[in-house]
């Protein structure tokens, strides 16, 4: 199996700050990394596959870079409907896909 | 647009067995370019992948969850199920439907999700 460690599990950020989640993957996983923003009650949200690509729709202040077993997830200008969850998931193998624990993004 | 709606019991007891549908909308379940799955969050902890499945009846399933767990699929009312038997406390999670490309690894993401709905498992 493939872990996923996120880190930190909460951060604490205004608006307008630039924040940086970190994704660490227990082997190489090539750039086959998405990740999803998560908002209460609602389902997870794709942002960013392929380490880099942003989805169509989502915001540019969101990137996301690294490769093989480091990963990050930027938001350069943090704003009020970014407070959320934040996962990542590998997808190089499947057995199983697999899912970081999370990021709380909340408000300072 | 595409729509994914989960549907099913809210409450199952310990040792029984957990069923949901999903009822995808907007476009078929037949497509040659995606599949079709589950993903389920605990209250309070992280998101797990359950498992998939091709329109074909391929499937792909978490090995963790691999000796109780079958998924099936309905093309021609265009609907996916999941059957988790002798479950037990820590199956009460949020089940997502969700949907992600054919090839692989390049389309194994999750696009599309359904909203959720609560299972508790408890007598």
């Amino acid at each position: 199996d493939i872990q996923m460690t996120q880190s930190p599990s909460t951060l604490s950020a205004s608006v307008g700050d630039r924040v940086t989640i970190t994704c660490r993957a227990s082997q190489s996983i090539n750039t086959w990394l998405a990740w999803y923003q998560k908002k209460p009650g609602k389902a997870p949200k794709l942002l960013i596959h392929k380490a880099s690509s942003l989805e169509t729709g989502v915001p540019s202040r969101f990137s996301g870079s690294g490769s093989g077993t480091e990963f990050s997830l930027t938001i350069s200008s943090l704003q009020p409907d970014d407070f959320a969850t934040y996962y990542c998931q590998q997808y190089e193998s499947y057995f199983p896909l697999s899912f970081g624990g999370g990021t709380k993004v909340e408000i300072k | 647009q595409l729509q994914l709606q989960e549907s099913g019991p809210g409450l199952v007891k310990p040792s029984e067995t957990l069923s949901l549908t999903c009822t995808v909308s907007g476009g078929s379940i037949s497509s040659s370019s995606y599949y079709w799955g589950w993903i389920r969050q605990p209250p309070g902890q992280g998101l797990e992948w359950i498992g998939h499945i091709y329109y074909t009846g391929k499937t792909y399933y978490n090995p963790s969850l691999k000796s109780r767990l079958t998924i099936s699929v309905d093309t021609s009312n265009n609907q996916f199920s999941l059957k988790l038997s002798s479950v037990t406390a820590p199956d009460t999670a949020v089940y997502y439907c969700v949907r992600h490309g054919y090839l692989w690894p390049e389309g194994w993401k999750f696009d599309s999700w359904g909203q959720g709905t609560l299972v508790t498992v408890s007598s």
